[in-house]
C-alpha cells in the first residue's frame, strides 16, 4: 500500500514566522500536487510538481519535489493569517494511471 | 464559470434513515470522485467514476454505501440505515480525465446523524 506521510499534523505560529511542511513516501510519484483547504470549502490546487528536484514559487510559498520524486516540501516565508488552513499533498503513482494518494494534511494556524 | 456543486450543503438525519447526497461536476469532466472528511482531518477516498463506470469502489466503508453516476454527469451517493459514525463532510471532486489530473472540489455536504 502506498502512503504519503505529512508532517507536522498541526502547526500554530505567529504572523511573520517561517514554516515548512513535509510530505514523504517510500514510493516514487510521477507528480505531486499541493492543495489548501479553508474552513467550509473544498481543497483548491496550489501547485503541481513533476520533475525531480523541481522548485516552484507562488508568492511567499516555495514548493520542492525531491530528486528521487519520493518526497516534497512546502515552505512559507513570513506567514500571514490568510495562510491559515489545511494543507494537503497528493501524489500520482508512477506507472499506470491510478488514483491520487492523499496525505492526511497539515492544519496550519497563523495568529495575528 | 460553474464549478462543482453539491447538495444539500447540510443534512441532519436520524440514525437508521437513508440519505442521498448529490454532486454536479464541471461540465465535460469525465472523472468524478467522492471523499469523506472528518473534522479537520485528511480525505478518505470512497469511490471513483470514469464516465458512468466505477473502476474503483475500494473506499466504500460498508454495503450501506452506494453511488451511481448517470449521463456521465450527475452523481448520487446514497447511505442506507445511517449510523452516527457516518457523520462527516462528504466532498465530491471532478477532473478532466485521467485519475491523476488536478481535481476540482465542491464545497461538500455536512452530514450529521443524530
Amino acid at each position: 500500500t502506498q502512503l504519503l506521510e505529512q508532517s507536522p499534523q498541526f502547526l500554530s505560529i505567529q504572523e511573520g514566522e517561517n514554516l515548512t511542511v513535509y510530505c514523504n513516501s517510500s514510493s516514487v510519484f510521477s507528480s505531486l500536487q499541493w492543495y489548501r483547504q479553508e474552513p467550509g470549502e473544498g481543497p483548491v490546487l496550489l501547485v503541481t510538481v513533476v520533475t525531480g528536484g523541481e522548485v516552484k514559487k507562488l508568492k511567499r510559498l516555495t514548493f520542492q519535489f525531491g530528486d528521487a520524486r519520493k518526497d516534497s516540501s512546502l515552505h512559507i516565508t513570513a506567514a500571514q493569517p490568510g495562510d491559515t488552513g489545511l494543507y494537503l499533498c497528493a501524489g500520482a503513482p508512477a506507472g499506470n494511471n491510478r488514483k491520487l494518494i492523499w496525505g492526511l494534511g497539515t492544519s496550519l494556524a497563523v495568529n495575528p | 464559470g460553474a464549478g462543482v456543486s453539491q447538495s444539500p450543503s447540510n443534512k441532519v438525519t436520524e440514525k437508521g434513515k437513508d440519505v442521498e447526497l448529490r454532486c454536479d461536476p464541471i461540465s465535460g469532466h469525465t472523472a468524478l470522485y467522492w471523499y469523506r472528511q472528518s473534522l479537520g482531518q485528511g480525505l478518505e477516498f470512497l469511490i471513483y467514476f470514469q464516465g458512468n463506470s466505477a473502476p474503483d469502489k475500494s473506499g466504500l466503508p460498508s454495503d450501506r454505501f452506494s453511488a451511481e453516476r448517470t449521463g456521465g454527469s450527475v452523481s448520487t451517493l446514497t447511505i442506507q440505515r445511517t449510523q452516527q459514525e457516518d457523520s462527516a463532510v462528504y466532498l465530491c471532486a471532478s477532473s478532466r480525465g485521467y485519475s491523476t489530473d488536478e481535481q476540482f472540489f465542491g464545497p461538500g455536504t455536512r452530514l450529521t446523524v443524530l
